[in-house]
């Protein structure tokens, strides 16, 4: 099962949109709503910020928002601000019944 | 929920190691609870998981044969397990659960530091 493909970065300025693309490979995201997107600053565990595509948890910004078409899954972070400068991976469910990670985009805050 | 790891552990190659990560504040048997590999400044790596419920348990590919994942109902504890440690081995291992039909990690531990030197 090979990694879901992400841009290495992301750049933007406060308050800008930028939004980070996730693509798949056949039995993962085309097949599946089971896309989540985890936030990672240095040295900390990974958080939750987006599951089923596109569903926000409880205490998760509305600046963040997900949606999917094809075999492509999207982030989207709006109104950046220097608390999002962090990691972020997208994560599927497969036909394997296993999961896989996206490759990682560095989000920076210019 | 709350899910809290083993130590950090500095083991030599070809030593035996199982890390734990204990789980609490939810029902330990209808959750799924899963591995996850983070190499020095390299992305997260799926390991795999197991539902402690009925023991059943998948490895991405990449991982099947190179370690053992387990989970004792009566501790509320998961496990992840090598027979023979190699340097490639040394990474932070991350554990993560989420409910039965769901199909994202909502809950993480805070991670084990494993570094496998001679």
């Amino acid at each position: 099962q090979s990694a879901l493909t992400q841009p290495a970065s992301v750049s933007g300025s406060p308050g800008q949109s930028i939004t980070i693309s996730c693509t798949g490979t056949s039995g993962d995201i085309d097949v599946y709503n089971y896309i989540s997107w985890y936030q990672q600053h240095p040295g900390k565990a990974p958080k939750l910020m987006i599951c089923e595509v596109s569903n926000r948890p409880s205490g998760v910004s509305n600046r963040f928002s997900g949606s999917k078409s094809g075999n492509t899954a999207s982030l989207t972070i709006s109104g950046l601000q220097t608390e999002d400068e962090a990691d972020y991976y997208c994560f599927s469910y497969t036909a394997s019944s296993t999961y896989v990670f996206g490759t990682g985009t560095k989000v920076t805050v210019l | 929920v709350q899910l809290v790891q083993s130590g950090a552990e500095l083991k030599k190659p070809g030593e035996s190691l199982k890390i734990s990560c204990k789980g609490s504040g939810y029902s330990f048997t209808t959750y799924w609870i899963g591995w996850v590999r983070q190499m020095p400044g390299k992305d997260l790596e799926f390991v795999g998981i197991i539902y402690p419920g009925d023991s059943n348990t998948r490895y991405s590919p990449s991982f099947q044969g190179q370690v053992t994942i387990s989970a004792d109902k009566s501790t509320n504890t998961a496990y992840l397990q090598w027979n023979s440690l190699k340097a490639s081995d040394t990474a932070m291992y991350y554990c993560a659960t989420h409910e039965y039909s769901k199909a994202y990690f909502d809950y993480w531990g805070q991670g084990t530091l494993l570094t496998v030197s001679s």
